[in-house]
């Protein structure tokens, strides 16, 4: 099973900063990873898939990059509505697999 | 727009029975892939089922392979879960979603199943 690690449990950062988030599997996926981000109460939401495509109605301060072993989840300049907790996800192989998660807060 | 919504979550002993259905609607439903993912606080996002749109490809994951059944039923737009043989590490909220190619593109809002004496 490929293990996904996200480098940061919690990155604390302002609304108008930048926030760069990493995710690194245990093997290379090529480019077949995706981002999702997760408010309470609330379901994941597609964010980001294969590497650097933004899902429908995403907004362009969202961007992805990586492929490989290592990923980054870039928002350019943070809203007040960015703030909650992203996940990377692999499908290159079964079982697809979630990082831990990534919490973005003020 | 597209709607999916689960139910049948619930309390249910160890070593016990639950079946989740998911209702889809909003979009042409035998286009996609189904899938189930759980998440809990022990065990994150796990995605254990998924099966294809014309049901020739089902696949599971390790920790309910023999236990969990996939499902759907393309006339009555809906997906099911049958959970047998419960464990106390099956609790979580357990999410339906829609995707092609391992990419989850709709989720419902989830059904909570506890797994408790």
């Amino acid at each position: 099973e490929i293990v996904l690690t996200q480098s940061s449990a919690t990155l604390s950062l302002s609304p108008g900063e930048r926030a760069t988030l990493s995710c690194r599997a245990s093997q290379s996926v090529s480019n077949f990873l995706a981002w999702y981000q997760q408010k309470p109460g609330q379901a994941p939401r597609l964010i980001i898939f294969d590497a650097s495509n933004r899902a429908t109605g995403m907004p362009a301060r969202f961007s992805g990059s990586g492929s490989g072993t290592d990923f980054t989840l870039t928002i350019s300049s943070l809203e007040p509505e960015d703030f909650a907790v992203y996940y990377c996800q692999q499908r290159q192989t079964w079982p697809y697999t979630f990082g831990q998660g990534t919490k973005l807060e003020i | 727009q597209v709607q999916l919504v689960e139910s049948g979550g619930g309390l249910v002993k160890p070593e016990g029975s639950l079946r989740l259905s998911c209702a889809a609607s909003g979009f042409s439903f035998t286009d996609y892939y189904m899938s189930w993912i759980r998440q809990s606080p022990q065990r994150g996002l796990e995605w254990i089922a998924y099966i294809s749109a014309k049901n020739s490809y089902i696949d599971y994951a390790d920790s309910v392979k023999g236990r969990f059944t996939i499902s759907r039923d393309n006339a009555k737009n809906s997906v099911y879960l049958q959970m047998t043989r419960l464990r106390v590490e099956d609790t979580a909220v357990y999410y339906c979603a829609r995707g092609r190619a391992g990419v989850l593109n709709s989720w419902g809002q989830g059904t909570l199943v506890t797994v408790s004496s």
